[in-house]
């Protein structure tokens, strides 16, 4: 069972926004330590795609988005392109486990 | 173009032994920290082993601690995971990537090498 919860899997049409969340504690998001997100779509190498929670890396399209409330964190993705069907983990890091990094369990997106 | 190919991977029995190699391209590899990272079959990502620039602070996922051991050869731009004890557990697909220091994201990633334990 991952630190991170994350919801196993979300939906929506082309078009739609979907939002992923990423639930935490106080020793990990809670804590102020930074939320990164990676998207694995198949048969290609995982790539990342928010980090320190709210930036995108150069040539993410601006669809993405990242944010934190309390011990919780964000994807939001706007705009869902059939192209965007994968998997999605949201990655921090935790004080009760030496600062280790965490991931949660993963979400998978599916563009109906 | 920045790149990190995996290798080594395969089919060992329990207690057996196996090392990964990630052979890094298009940046300055001792400029950055590396990890392992590995994701079970069906299952989420999880965090093996980090070292950094200069292979003098190294971290290890508890399950991992004592039996995996990771390196690096700058000189070589290349990165290893060198593992022993093998547990059928251990069974995932492993990753390599960069990173600047422990805290930065993972920024370039592998495709990945597979390493199935199993009698």
């Amino acid at each position: 069972q991952s630190v991170l919860t994350q919801p196993p899997s979300v939906s929506g049409a082309p078009g739609q926004r979907v939002i992923i969340s990423c639930t935490g504690s106080i020793s990990n998001i809670g804590a102020a330590y930074d939320v990164h997100w990676y998207q694995l779509l198949p048969g290609t190498a995982p790539k990342l795609l928010i980090f320190g929670t709210t930036n995108r890396p150069s040539g993410v399209p601006d669809r993405f988005s990242g944010s934190r409330s309390a011990s919780s964190a964000s994807l939001a993705i706007t705009g869902l392109q059939a192209e965007d069907e994968g998997d999605y983990y949201c990655q921090s890091f935790d004080s009760s486990l030496s600062d280790s990094r965490i991931f949660g369990g993963g979400t998978k997106l599916t563009v109906l | 173009e920045v790149l990190l190919v995996e290798s080594g991977g395969g089919v060992v029995r329990p207690g057996g032994s196996l090392r990964l190699s990630c052979a890094a391209s298009g940046f300055k590899f001792e400029d950055f920290g590396m990890s392992w990272v590995r994701q079970v079959p069906g299952k989420g990502l999880e965090w093996v082993s980090s070292i950094n620039w200069d292979g003098g602070s190294r971290g290890y996922e508890d399950s991992v601690k004592g039996r995996f051991t990771i390196s690096r050869d700058n000189a070589q731009n290349s990165l290893y995971l060198q593992m022993k004890s093998l547990r059928a557990e251990d069974t995932a697909f492993y990753y390599c990537a960069r990173h600047y220091d422990f805290r930065s994201p993972l920024d370039v990633w592998g495709q990945g090498t597979s390493v199935t334990v199993s009698s």
